[in-house]
């Protein structure tokens, strides 16, 4: 299986900051890795796809970057409404599998 | 707008079954490959099970394999998680989720459900 590490684990940053989350595949998943994001109670919500690609009507402040193995999440100016749990997930192959999650707060 | 909504969770003594249902509404069902990915209390994301838009192909994650099966009626726009033996570790929110399927190729996680949640407990 492909094991998936993120880190932070947990991200303290003040409102306008710029966030960037990093995520590590234990091999080469290509571009196929995703981001998401939850809020506490919801369901996850895909930002990311394809390493780069912003899904629709998601805010620009969010980009993705990498292939191969090792990916970057990026907020350019942090929001109060952007605290939540980010999470990247590759879909190279079966077993899909997630990072252990970012758990962002405001500082 | 995509509506999927998962019902069937309860709590459950360890080693019964249980089936879980997700209706699907606002797009068309038997394009697109479903998941299941469930949510241990506290805990990250874990994937469970997929199934191909015309139920062809089906994976599973190792913990669930054997014991889990996962199934669709394309006619009625739902799929199923039917879950047997099952066990405390697998208390978990099982949410459904829609992936785009092209050329056999499932991708990632477009639509979610709000979940139903499953307890496993004596």
């Amino acid at each position: 299986d492909i094991q998936m590490t993120q880190s932070p684990s947990s991200l303290s940053a003040s409102v306008g900051d710029r966030v960037t989350i990093t995520c590590q595949a234990s091999q080469d998943i290509r571009n196929y890795l995703n981001w998401y994001q939850q809020k506490p109670g919801k369901a996850p919500k895909l930002l990311i796809y394809g390493a780069s690609n912003l899904e629709a009507g998601v805010p620009s402040r969010f980009s993705g970057s990498g292939s191969g193995t090792d990916f970057t999440f990026t907020i350019s100016s942090l929001q109060t409404e952007d605290i939540a749990t980010y999470y990247c997930q590759q879909d190279d192959n079966f077993p899909y599998t997630f990072g252990q999650g970012t758990k962002l707060e405001i500082k | 707008q995509v509506q999927l909504v998962e019902s069937g969770g309860g709590v459950v003594q360890p080693g019964r079954s249980l089936r879980l249902s997700c209706a699907a509404s606002g797009f068309t069902f038997n394009s697109y490959a479903m998941h299941w990915v469930r949510q241990a209390p506290g805990k990250g994301l874990e994937w469970v099970a997929v199934i191909s838009y015309d139920g062809t192909n089906k994976y599973y994650a190792d913990s669930v394999k054997g014991r889990f099966t996962i199934s669709r009626d394309n006619s009625k726009n739902t799929q199923y998680l039917q879950m047997n033996s099952l066990r405390a570790e697998d208390t978990a929110l099982y949410y459904c989720a829609r992936s785009p399927e092209l050329l056999r190729r499932i991708y990632y996680f477009d639509y979610w459900g709000q979940g139903t949640l499953v307890t496993v407990s004596s």
